[in-house]
């Protein structure tokens, strides 16, 4: 049965801290690893989709890391503002093109002000 | 730009009584579509997949049942909710291939009585 597995499962942090999450997901039949922001009453949007071992992807303050031998991919935050506070959700692709995902449960991350 | 429309946003129902969710994508051809479901303290689920007009591919049993009449509109469907039927549910569309992010409706509160 595959799996993904997230931690922390929750976060709280204060403005302008530094924070990290973790992705754990099956190293076989392995074909991309997607991370999701989903804030309150809004819909899940796509932060990166990563599949070569080693890849790194930035996009602001956010940045996603993929070791795909292992089976684990985390994300940091750089300095983190409230408007950080969501869900930050990972998917393991296992159906190729046909994208289907498994969805770890996610980290949710509070940021003070 | 594309789009993508789901209702209703919330849906309250009785125990046997019939489902219909729709999703309709703008934008784009030819989409993946995806209906997940959330159900409480759990993550997303993968409930069908299809890649084209007709193709449907289930990936759990269950009470519910999912149709593509063109290319654009995908529905979600049952002809009697269990009690097991409430959660958050979310239809997805993505690209071809296996590098492409998916992108979320609003989602629908579904919740039986």
């Amino acid at each position: 049965i595959l799996n993904v597995e997230q931690s922390p499962q929750s976060l709280h942090v204060q403005e302008g801290d530094s924070t990290n999450f973790t992705c754990s997901f099956p190293s076989s039949n392995f074909y991309a690893l997607h991370w999701y922001r989903w804030e309150t009453a809004k819909s899940p949007e796509a932060l990166f989709v990563m599949t070569l071992n080693g890849d790194e992807k930035k996009k602001g303050r956010i940045s996603a890391t993929l070791n795909t031998k292992e089976g684990y991919s985390y994300l940091y935050i750089k300095g983190s503002q409230p408007e950080d506070s969501a869900t930050y959700l990972c998917a393991s692709n296992y159906g190729g093109s046909q994208g289907n995902l498994i969805f770890g449960k996610g980290t949710k991350l509070s940021v003070k002000p | 730009s594309q789009t993508i429309h789901q209702w209703p946003a919330t849906l309250v129902q009785p125990v046997g009584s019939p489902l219909s969710l729709e999703c309709t994508v703008e934008g784009t051809s030819n989409p993946n579509l995806y209906w997940y479901r959330q159900a409480a303290g759990r993550g997303l689920q993968l409930l069908f997949y299809s890649v084209g007009i007709g193709q449907i591919s289930s990936e759990v049993p269950q009470n519910l049942s999912a149709s593509r009449p063109q290319d654009r509109q995908f529905i979600l469907s049952s002809k009697k909710l269990l009690l097991s039927d409430s959660g958050f549910y979310l239809c997805a569309w993505g690209g071809q291939g296996q590098h492409q992010p998916q992108h979320f409706g609003d989602g629908t509160r579904l919740s039986i009585l």
